[in-house]
């Protein structure tokens, strides 16, 4: 089946330790995003890439990298830089122009949790 | 001001009931227009589109205000299967980015 996947579903992180979100994709889509969600607030959009190779920050990018090197991974790498870390991120995939609908399709989730 | 802006609720409704939620977005320049199901601690995923002259899927129908800057969503005869968080979505130009709301939260009792 056709989907997006994340992993780890749950992850628990030690203050200062850098930790890395995985993202696959198998639905051929260009584009892919990382959001975060905490509590009573919206999704907000941490990076976004359009292709292979190449993504551009969102509105809250600070303490966050990743990479495309593949159209099917957008890794998510969450530095000790990042504040406040402890949320829940959501990965999401759509095609590309040509077939867009607008409709985002998003993995189940990382829950991270920083002690 | 925030860019969309959603009641965050409780709605608490018994089955049956009609409910409505509203939704306004800032930028006037937004050209599409979503509404997404939550479910907790669960991904977001697509209820429906809105469109400028409203459309209807089954029990629910979307609207959109272009003028007052807002959408709304409408959902007849509750099921108790609707309780979850609805949120707004709006890209404000193009489709790099969906701009999401807080959501608003909808609670179905017998």
């Amino acid at each position: 089946d056709g989907g997006i996947t994340q992993s780890p579903k749950y992850l628990f992180r030690k203050e200062g330790q850098n930790v890395t979100l995985s993202c696959e994709q198998n639905l051929n889509h260009d584009a892919m995003y990382w959001y975060r969600q905490d509590p009573g607030q919206g999704l907000r959009l941490i990076y976004y890439s359009q292709i292979v190779n190449d993504f551009q920050k969102g509105d809250i990018a600070e303490g966050y990298s990743v990479s495309r090197e593949k159209k099917e991974s957008f890794p998510l790498t969450v530095t000790s830089a990042q504040k406040n870390p402890t949320a829940f991120y959501l990965c999401a995939s759509r095609p590309g122009r040509r077939m867009n609908t607008g409709e985002l399709f998003f993995g189940e989730g990382s829950r991270l949790t920083v002690l | 001001r925030k860019e969309v802006e959603q009641d965050p609720g409780p709605f608490n409704v018994p089955e049956g009931a009609t409910v409505a939620f509203n939704c306004t977005y800032s930028n006037s320049a937004s050209q599409s227009f979503f509404w997404y199901r939550q479910d907790c601690r669960k991904e977001p995923k697509l209820l429906m589109s809105v469109y400028s002259s409203g459309n209807e899927d089954g029990r629910f129908t979307a609207q959109l205000n272009r003028a007052s800057q807002y959408i709304s969503l409408l959902i007849r005869d509750s099921k108790l299967s609707d309780s979850a968080t609805y949120l707004c979505v709006v890209t404000p130009g193009g489709y790099n980015k969906l701009i999401f709301g807080a959501g608003t939260r909808l609670a179905v009792h017998p």
